[in-house]
């Protein structure tokens, strides 16, 4: 079964410190991936996806992430986050051939940055 | 920019009482889903629905549980006979399409209290 995990539940930073959040997938199959962001009170946002062509995307507000097949990974990164940054962050799959599109996420990194 | 939109916000009801949570997708988009996020937990999907029919459906979305699309616009989630573990935020969401990178746009959410 589909699987996705983060690894860091709450992390907490200060201001222009960078950023690296872990996501790793369990899937046989091709895969396309997904950062979403919900801002406190907002609803889920999509920060950037992968689907194919270059590994390293670049998303809104600075964000960036690298897929790295051999490694399941898509770890999002941000070279120095701002206050504002802060919020929960979501990594999702889906499959590539799943006529549904379900999403499957992960459970979630509650991202602090201090001013 | 469209924005899907879900009523009610929050919604408080008694075990064994049926719930009928209400969704406005994007107007152009065919694929619609529902994910349920209990508190602490990762969001997980429950369905999608495409052309007036289920396109797939998770463990979670037994026989309580029916999505129906009763005009053009609305997306309807409906819970027969609440339980307390359905107490969870509801996320509406809808895309172009359910087949690859495309991403969904998520509503706000409904709170769900079953008491």
């Amino acid at each position: 079964a589909q699987s996705v995990s983060q690894h860091n539940h709450h992390v907490i930073l200060s201001e222009a410190a960078s950023l690296e959040l872990g996501c790793n997938y369990s899937y046989g199959g091709t895969v396309n991936l997904f950062w979403y962001v919900q801002y406190p009170g907002q609803h889920l946002q999509l920060l950037l996806k992968y689907f194919s062509g270059d590994p390293l995307v670049k998303g809104i507000k600075g964000f960036e992430a690298e897929f790295i097949k051999s490694k399941f990974s898509f770890n999002l990164r941000k070279p120095s986050v701002q206050w504002s940054d802060t919020a929960e962050y979501f990594c999702a799959v889906n499959a590539r051939r799943n006529q549904g599109g379900k999403l499957i996420f992960g459970q979630g990194t509650e991202l602090s940055v201090k001013p | 920019e469209p924005e899907v939109t879900q009523t009610p916000s929050h919604q408080v009801t008694q075990m064994g009482q049926e719930v009928i949570l209400r969704c406005v997708p994007i107007s152009n988009h065919l694929y619609f889903y529902w994910y349920r996020q209990i508190l602490g937990q990762k969001v997980e999907f429950l369905v999608s629905f495409y052309n007036n029919e289920i396109s797939e459906k998770s463990e979670i979305f037994d026989d309580q549980f029916s999505v129906e699309r009763p005009d053009g616009s609305n997306f309807t989630l409906k819970i027969r006979s609440t339980k307390l573990e359905d107490s969870a935020m509801y996320f509406c969401a809808s895309s172009v399409d359910g087949q690859g990178p495309y991403e969904q746009y998520f509503g706000p959410g409904t709170r769900l209290t079953v008491t």
